[in-house]
């Protein structure tokens, strides 16, 4: 079975420019959640989605949103990047919400470099 | 203000050694802490705990979570070479749909 999927695996982008990051939850996985992860900081949680609705949503500017698919994959987009946007984004899939009852597996990133 | 704070930041031991890692949290309406291990990039699983004083192991690493006083400890015995990584706690709160992480500490075990 394939694990969570993430692309890009790295990027490099200019300050200004906007990004689009992408994510396949692991089949049957319902949940999708989209953290990042700064040098020598532990991941910060910056959007979940469940059943293609936005359910949870961290302290993050309004240049991050974020959507989810029929299909369960979703995106993060990053608009007017800045050079404090480097970071390695990570997403988690999920059956449903919740860490208890379901879970959380994570895809190994993207990571992603403003200049 | 809900926060996730892990000690020590870094630590370097030899091979064979025992490691101790701590993890304290204050949250509103708890409901697990996790621990996972992060080698290059994406968090492994390790440990999920729920409930006070039950010893979690898988090998040789085991947990415990102190629920009174807030805190849980992650061990590693007769630590290897392979066990070089990033050590993350997170805590679950619930309704919250999301994991908020402590920094990590960083583990290297040398020959």
């Amino acid at each position: 079975d394939a694990g969570v999927t993430q692309s890009p695996t790295h990027l490099i982008k200019t300050r200004g420019q906007h990004v689009t990051l992408r994510c396949s939850p692991i089949s049957g996985h319902k949940s999708v959640s989209w953290y990042q992860q700064v040098l020598g900081q532990g991941p910060q949680f910056i959007f979940q989605y469940y059943e293609k609705e936005e359910r949870g949503r961290g302290n993050f500017p309004d240049r991050f949103s974020a959507r989810q698919f029929p299909n369960y994959s979703s995106e993060l987009n990053v608009n007017a990047l800045l050079l404090g946007d480097s970071a390695l984004y990570l997403c988690a899939s999920s059956l449903a919400t919740g860490a208890v009852l379901f879970g959380y597996t994570f895809g190994s990133g993207t990571r992603l470099t403003v200049v | 203000e809900d926060k996730v704070v892990q000690s020590p930041l870094s630590l370097v031991v030899h091979e064979g050694d025992t490691v101790t890692l701590n993890c304290s949290y204050e949250v509103t309406n708890f409901r697990s802490l996790l621990w996972y291990k992060q080698e290059k990039k994406a968090p492994t699983f390790l440990f999920m705990l729920t409930s006070s004083g039950i010893e979690k192991k898988s090998g040789r690493l085991s947990s415990i979570l102190d629920k009174k006083e807030l805190f849980s400890i992650l061990n590693i015995t007769a630590t290897q070479t392979g066990d070089s990584a990033i050590y993350l706690c997170a805590v679950e709160a619930a309704g919250w749909g999301k994991l908020q992480f402590g920094a990590g500490t960083q583990v290297v075990v040398t020959p």
